[in-house]
């Protein structure tokens, strides 16, 4: 199993400019979510998706839009990038059926907004 | 809302123990969590308890519950260089969808 994989792993763009990052896992997980991590911030939750067909706002969606394509994947777009996007991304999956039910998480992707 | 706090950074020799700190704040927190993120990298769970234990062992990691505080511990025994990371704490309460994270806490270990 290869987990959750993101794709990229790095990514720079000019302000206004539109990109999509992308998420996978393969352990059949039933909730995905996208967090922020930036300096001094910890990890800030963008968007989170229950389960299949289903999305909500975490604590900062603003600039931000994601898609459960199906139970794999869950993508996060980004519009029109701002410098304040600037930071860390991580995608998470959680199997959402009770005992300890981590969070596992995917390698992050690095972007930069000039 | 529900809250975790930690401190930001905890510094400590090769070989010495490290004790990381967390308090929370939802006192129907089912599991609760501690993560590694070393540089670089994604988070990886570290060990967990539930909230019906006061302690767990594993190897060299002690995690101490305190339910009436509302204060967890992560204890590193001989810590090593390798173990430089940071640190995040987080609670999980049943039927939420949403873990909540601290803000994570940077452990350097000097040789």
């Amino acid at each position: 199993n290869a987990g959750v994989t993101q794709t990229p792993k790095f990514q720079v763009l000019k302000t206004g400019q539109s990109m999509t990052l992308q998420c996978a896992q393969d352990m059949n997980h039933n909730s995905m979510y996208w967090y922020r991590q930036d300096p001094g911030m910890g990890l800030r939750l963008i968007y989170y998706s229950a389960s299949e067909g289903t999305t909500d706002k975490g604590e900062v969606p603003n600039g931000y839009n994601v898609s459960r394509l199906n139970k794999r994947e869950f993508s996060l777009r980004l519009e029109s990038a701002a410098p304040s996007q600037t930071s860390v991304y991580f995608c998470a999956s959680r199997a959402g059926t009770g005992n300890k039910d981590e969070q596992f998480f995917g390698p992050g992707t690095r972007l930069t907004v000039l | 809302g529900e809250d975790v706090e930690q401190s930001l950074f905890l510094s400590v020799r090769e070989g010495d123990s490290s004790v990381i700190n967390c308090t929370y704040t939802d006192s129907s927190s089912t599991y609760l969590y501690w993560y590694k993120q070393e540089p670089g990298a994604g988070l990886q769970l570290l060990t967990y308890i539930f909230s019906n234990m006061d302690m767990k062992q594993d190897q060299r990691l002690t995690v101490l519950l305190n339910k009436k505080d509302k204060h967890l511990s992560l204890r590193i025994a001989d810590t090593q260089t390798g173990d430089s990371a940071i640190y995040f704490c987080a609670e999980w309460t049943g039927g939420s969808y949403i873990p909540t994270f601290g803000r994570g806490t940077s452990l350097i270990v000097h040789p």
